[in-house]
């Protein structure tokens, strides 16, 4: 079975400080990795992933993620922090010969000017 | 490229009615899933279809939960009777090759609310 875990339901910064979120997971193959972004009354937007290659990944709005074999971990980073990246945040996990793409259960993250 | 659209955005009901949902996914997207997404809850999949085939319903409760996707493009997800703990907003999502390494596109969801 896979699953995700967000440690932190809420994350709280100053806007201009580095933001970062936390995933754990776990699979029984292959890890394939996701970050979504949810804000109000709107649907799921892909940030990034990790299928496979360097373990620091690059996504939309100058978001990145750290891939973490021995930790299972893939922590969501942006260096500096804009009041209109506050939303809701998922990660979500598939195994490689799986299709079922599985979620935490999301981490709110607040800006503050 | 147009996105995943779903229908209605809004829907409040009385607890044993019925409602239904409709999803139009990105044309080509041969994989389309329905995700239930109770507040406070990450996204949970009810059910998955590849073209016009089912590839998992293990987590859809059918005795009240119903899903078709007729031709293989626009489907539709049904409850009924509803009961108040299916409140929730209902996404439907489309992929290509089952999004192994693409992920999904996300339509803006339906938000139920069962009184």
């Amino acid at each position: 079975a896979q699953s995700v875990a967000q440690p932190e339901d809420q994350v709280n910064v100053a806007e201009g400080n580095p933001l970062t979120v936390k995933c754990t997971y776990s699979v029984s193959g292959n890890p394939y990795l996701f970050w979504y972004v949810q804000y109000p009354n709107r649907g799921l937007q892909f940030l990034l992933k990790y299928i496979t290659g360097d373990n620091l990944v690059k996504g939309s709005y100058g978001f990145e993620a750290e891939f973490n074999k021995s930790q299972t971990s893939f922590h969501l980073k942006k260096p500096s922090a804009l009041v209109s990246d506050s939303a809701l945040y998922f990660c979500a996990v598939r195994d490689g010969g799986d299709y079922k793409l599985s979620f935490g259960a999301g981490t709110t993250v607040t800006v503050r000017a | 490229e147009a996105g995943v659209a779903q229908s209605p955005r809004y829907k409040i009901i009385e607890k044993r009615q019925s409602v239904a949902f409709w999803c139009n996914p990105i044309s080509g997207h041969a994989t389309l899933y329905w995700y239930q997404q109770i507040l406070g809850q990450g996204p949970k999949l009810l059910i998955q279809f590849q073209n016009n085939g089912v590839v998992d319903d293990s987590q859809l409760p059918k005795d009240r939960f119903s899903a078709e996707r007729l031709k293989g493009v626009d489907s539709t997800l049904k409850i009924q009777p509803a009961k108040l703990e299916d409140s929730a907003v209902y996404l439907c999502a489309s992929s290509l090759e089952g999004g192994r390494a693409y992920g999904y596109t996300f339509g803006s969801g339906t938000r139920l609310t069962v009184v």
